[in-house]
This record gives C-alpha cells, structure tokens and sequence, in this order.
C-alpha cells in the first residue's frame, strides 16, 4: 500500500498562469476526493468522484477549476487564470466507501 | 451542512502532560476521525471513529454519537505530538465528503 500521492508537492505560478496537479489515490479505492486548505483553517471540500463520475462540486469551486478523472483511476486538478486568493494547499483524500485517506498535499504559490 | 466545533483551539503543554482535545459536531454523522497534520502540511490519520472507543499507544478517543461529541485524549505527551489536530466529520448523505473543525494547534514543549 503506497498510500496517496500527489504532484509536485509544491507550486509557484505567475498570477494569470494555468496550473494542473496530479492524485494517485490507493490503487483499491472508488472514491476521489479534493480539498483546499487556507493558511489557519481546516481544510473544504472542492470536489468528489466515484470511480469516473464528477458526482459531486461545491460552490468554492469557480469555474476556472475543472477536475477530471478518467478511467477511474488518477485524478487532475486545473485552476486556469490563478488569482493570488488560489495561494493554497490543495489536499486530494481516497476511500472505499467512508474512512478516508490523504496525501502530502500540492502546496500553490500565486505571485 | 454539518457543523464542527473544536476546542480549545491552542493548546501549550510540558512534555509528560495529559491533554483532553474536544469535537462537537451539529448532526448525526456515519464517520468521524481524527486527524494530526505534519509540519509538511500532511493529514495523518488517528482514528476512524464515529461511535465507540479506540486506543493506540498513548491516544485514545471516544465518540458519543447521540450526544454529538468525540473526544481525544494524549497521554505523556512528547515533543513529537506538537502539531494542528484536526476532527472532521461526514454525515449520512454526503457520499463520506468531510467537513473539518478548525483544528487545535498543540505546542508540547521539553
């Protein structure tokens, strides 16, 4: 079990730059999950996919993201035009079906 | 959506010190765990526990489901316990999405 990877671990982009990041969830687990966790919170939910399917998105995520997970396995994370409020660590977590897993995490810097 | 309450949120301890972290939360939940975050900003899993008691090593934690709170407990704190914890719940209809506390930020000082 090698557990959730993600890339790169770090990121720091010109504002007004596209940017993708990269989970690998564990290789037995359906569900895909990413979080965005601002500097003195918890983290908040973006997005979930069961297998293939987008099945779920929350409010916080505009339309500058898009999130993709073909075939079920790795998923990808885009921000397209970053904005200095993207400044984040971006959190992709894996389950079967309740207790779920997380990775190291895609820390972002927008300057 | 649910919402999760922590307390306190800083906690400043000697080493050997026992410390009792709180979790409320405002509806009925099918998961619950805890989570230490790193210094590297990773989610390191405590305990799956949205009903019962667990023990591993010196934590241990308890969750009261009908009365909407859980509770982790250190025991002989060290240095290395020094970190954001973090209780996040899921309830029944939200496909297991996880909504967090705001943490509480340990100290354990030598």
């Amino acid at each position: 079990d090698t557990g959730v990877s993600q890339d790169p671990r770090h990121k720091i982009t010109k504002r007004g730059q596209n940017v993708t990041f990269r989970c690998d969830p564990i290789s037995e687990h359906n569900r895909l999950y990413w979080y965005r966790q601002t500097l003195g919170q918890g983290p908040e939910f973006l997005t979930y996919f069961q297998n293939e399917a987008q099945l779920e998105k929350s409010r916080l995520l505009s339309d500058r993201f898009s999130a993709e997970r073909p075939k079920g396995s790795f998923s990808t994370l885009e921000i397209q035009r970053t904005e200095q409020g993207d400044s984040a660590m971006y959190l992709c977590a894996s389950s079967v079906v309740t207790e779920a897993f997380f990775g190291q995490g895609t820390r972002l810097t927008v300057v | 959506g649910i919402q999760v309450e922590q307390s306190p949120p800083d906690l400043i301890l000697q080493e050997g010190a026992n410390s009792t972290l709180r979790c409320n939360f405002s509806d009925s939940v099918n998961n619950l765990q805890w989570f230490h975050q790193n210094p590297w900003g990773q989610l390191i899993n405590l305990f799956y526990i949205p009903s019962g008691t667990k023990q591993n090593g010196r934590l241990s934690a308890t969750t009261v489901a009908t009365e909407r709170y859980s509770l982790l407990y250190i025991s002989s704190s060290q240095t290395t316990d020094s970190g954001v914890y973090f209780c996040a719940v899921a309830g029944g209809t939200s496909y297991g999405k996880l909504t967090f506390g705001q943490g509480t930020i340990l100290t354990v000082h030598p």
